[in-house]
């Protein structure tokens, strides 16, 4: 199966910017989720989708950071503006169900300058 | 929130066992626990789940007390690209099936 594909790769902004990130999960995954990595450190959950509604938005930072799934299946993460503590790698990933294992995508790397 | 607490780095060599111990004190009656790999530049991959006793597949296994406060990743005979940073997590079911990372375990394995 195709797994999570992710969109840019790699992506470099001046701070005060805007940036959009891409997600395709891996289909018929109903959940999907955004983290976000700060070099050093395990993934930081942002939000997580329940086919196209929100099951947790709580660690968002909800003054800069917005994302959508439209119509269930691929997702946006937008930044506006950003600042330079957003530099991190943007991870994407979809599960089928219940306890089924997460699938990642290669992520986003954003440096914000 | 089902915290974990696991050592932030390990060495090993070639073709020795490593056991990774992660503690998870306050893990809910419909938790369960699942390990992840990550190599850099890349997302973090799925390695084995479960909920309670013990699980092995094809390249880990997994011991869970029957306290369930803490569990142990048991990965047989090394090989160098075993090196990577392995997080414990607790799956929280109740909550959509949430799933938390900590800071992870470095493993280095040397020749």
């Amino acid at each position: 199966e195709a797994g999570v594909a992710q969109s840019p790769r790699y992506k470099i902004i001046e701070k005060r910017q805007s940036v959009a990130f891409w997600c395709n999960p891996i289909s018929g995954h109903a959940t999907l989720y955004w983290y976000q990595q700060i070099l050093g450190q395990g993934p930081k959950l942002l939000i997580q989708f329940q086919n196209n509604g929100v099951v947790d938005d709580s660690q968002l930072p909800k003054d800069r950071f917005s994302a959508e799934r439209l119509k269930g299946v691929d997702s946006t993460l937008k930044i506006q503006p950003a600042k330079l503590e957003d530099s991190a790698v943007y991870l994407c990933a979809s599960s089928f169900e219940g306890n089924s294992p997460l699938h990642f995508g290669n992520g986003t790397r954003l440096t914000v300058t | 929130l089902a915290k974990t607490t696991q050592p932030i780095s390990m060495d090993s060599y070639e073709g020795q066992e490593v056991n990774i111990t992660c503690s998870h004190n306050n893990i809910a009656t419909n938790d369960y626990i699942t390990w992840y790999q990550q190599f850099p530049s890349q997302g973090p991959r799925f390695i084995i789940q479960g909920y309670k006793t013990k699980v092995t597949n094809e390249v880990a296994s997994l011991f869970i007390p029957a306290d369930r406060k803490s569990s142990t990743l048991s990965l047989p005979r090394v090989s160098l690209s075993d090196t990577a940073v392995y997080y414990c997590l607790v799956g929280e079911l109740a909550a959509g099936n949430k799933l938390t990372f900590g800071g992870g375990t470095r493993v280095l394995v040397k020749p």
